[in-house]
């Protein structure tokens, strides 16, 4: 089974550029989601991705915005981006329908984006 | 709106003694818990997860924790800790009348610290 995978590792971007994050989901899910970490504190969501479609979004403005593909990967974009967006970036899979439910999300190791 | 407070930024316990990391959460409807790990510099790792049944759930690496209602807690516990548990532990809880959108809500973390 392969696990949730995420690309790039680690990432240096200048305030007022644009970004593109990428997560390949585990094999089998078909439900994406997307959480900001920053320094010190808990993950927070961003957003969720159910066939190809958002499917809820956490306290985060709209120049965080997102794809998800018929192969179920999945990409995060953050445009203008600002100082308080360096964070630790974390993708997380689960499956949402076939079979019993399980309910936990499965997280990748996460982008390091650091805003300068 | 939901909510988790892990009211210790750290934990210290010798090797060998038993360990508990405290969680209270808040939500609307019956809750979905889980706990989560994660070692420096990766992502997060799925320890456990209390959905309905048993208050006591077991989950990998020996842990495991205690669901209750009344005082809306969901502490993690371990029989006898080792140095490699040392890490940083996150409870997490889900509403299950969200809907489709599974949007986990996390703690602030609680750092474990096992010495020798």
């Amino acid at each position: 089974e392969t696990g949730v995978t995420q690309s790039p590792t680690h990432l240096i971007k200048t305030r007022g550029q644009q970004v593109t994050l990428r997560c390949s989901s585990q094999s089998g899910h078909n439900t994406v989601s997307w959480y900001q970490q920053a320094l010190g504190q808990g993950p927070q969501f961003i957003f969720q991705y159910y066939r190809e479609e958002e499917n809820g979004r956490g306290n985060f403005p709209p120049r965080f915005s997102g794809l998800q593909f018929p192969n179920y990967s999945s990409e995060l974009n953050v445009n203008a981006l600002e100082l308080d967006d360096s964070a630790l970036y974390l993708c997380a899979s689960s499956a949402t329908s076939g079979g019993p439910p399980r309910y936990e999300q499965y997280f990748g190791p996460g982008t390091r984006l650091t805003v300068t | 709106a939901q909510s988790v407070a892990q009211p210790e930024d750290q934990v210290n316990v010798a090797e060998g003694n038993p360990l508990t990391v405290k969680c209270t959460y808040s939500v609307s409807g019956n809750p979905y818990l889980f706990w989560y790990v994660q070692y420096p510099n990766r992502g997060l790792q799925f320890l456990l997860k209390y959905i309905t049944g048993d208050n006591l759930v077991k989950g990998s690496y020996g842990f495991e924790a205690e669901f209750n209602k009344s005082q809306t807690s969901f502490h993690l516990k371990k029989p006898s800790a080792l140095v490699s548990d040392s890490a940083l532990y996150f409870c997490a809880v889900r509403d299950s009348v969200s809907g489709t959108a599974s949007k986990l809500t996390f703690g602030t973390g609680t750092r474990l610290q096992v010495t020798l």
